[in-house]
């Protein structure tokens, strides 16, 4: 199992460029969340899915969109890059509520 | 609202000493309580959970961790610190009122260990 992967790595955005950040797990997890990581912040909940076509808003989901249309994937969009969002973006995917959840390697978005 | 507050930003110690990482959860429900850790440019990585069984919870590497009820805390603590625990700790809380389907995430605790 390759676990949750996460593509880009590293990308850098002009300000109203927008872009999509991948997110794959290959666990059959039906829950899958975006986080992002700023310094002194903690991580916080960007936009979370309980299952394929369904989705819901997390902490601070202004700027950024997802669909669910498989239980694999889970892609967040950028409208509209913006300064505030630099970051870095971390995917996540567990089996259900009481379960563990496993992060993928980040993306490290820069946006200029 | 499910919140959780890690309170040192940063805690040194020195190799073979004991570590403690405090964290105190604010729920209205019987929470669900994690502690992550993330190394230098890497993801993150469940050290342990609590889930309403016993209170005394036993993670990887050597860590644990005790659910207070009555004093809202979940501290994580190891007797005896190694290099390779210097890292960023984070305590995590999740409960009935979303459902268990939102996590919330401290601000962390930087773990700093000097030979």
């Amino acid at each position: 199992n390759a676990g949750v992967t996460q593509t880009p790595k590293f990308q850098v955005l002009k300000t109203g460029q927008s872009m999509t950040l991948q997110c794959a797990q290959d666990m059959n997890h039906e829950y899958m969340s975006w986080y992002r990581q700023d310094p002194g912040m903690g991580l916080r909940l960007i936009h979370y899915s309980v299952g394929a076509g369904i989705t819901d808003q997390g902490e601070v989901p202004n700027g950024y969109n997802v669909s669910r249309s498989t239980t694999e994937d889970f892609p967040l969009r950028l409208l509209s890059a913006a300064p505030s969002q630099t970051s870095v973006y971390f995917c996540a995917s567990r089996q259900g509520s009481y379960y563990e959840q496993y992060f993928g390697p980040g993306t490290r978005l820069t946006v200029t | 609202a499910q919140s959780v507050t890690q309170l040192d930003s940063h805690v040194s110690v020195s190799e073979g000493t004991p570590v403690l990482l405090r964290c105190n959860y604010s729920s209205s429900y019987s929470p669900s309580l994690f502690w992550y850790v993330q190394h230098p440019n890497k993801g993150l990585q469940l050290l342990l959970k609590y889930t309403s069984a016993a209170t005394l919870v036993k993670g990887i590497n050597g860590f644990e961790a005790e659910f207070k009820k009555s004093e809202t805390s979940f501290h994580l603590t190891k007797p005896s610190a190694h290099m390779s625990d210097a890292a960023e700790y984070f305590c995590v809380v999740s409960d009935r009122e979303t459902g268990f389907q939102k996590l919330v995430f401290g601000t962390g605790t930087r773990l700093l260990v000097s030979p």
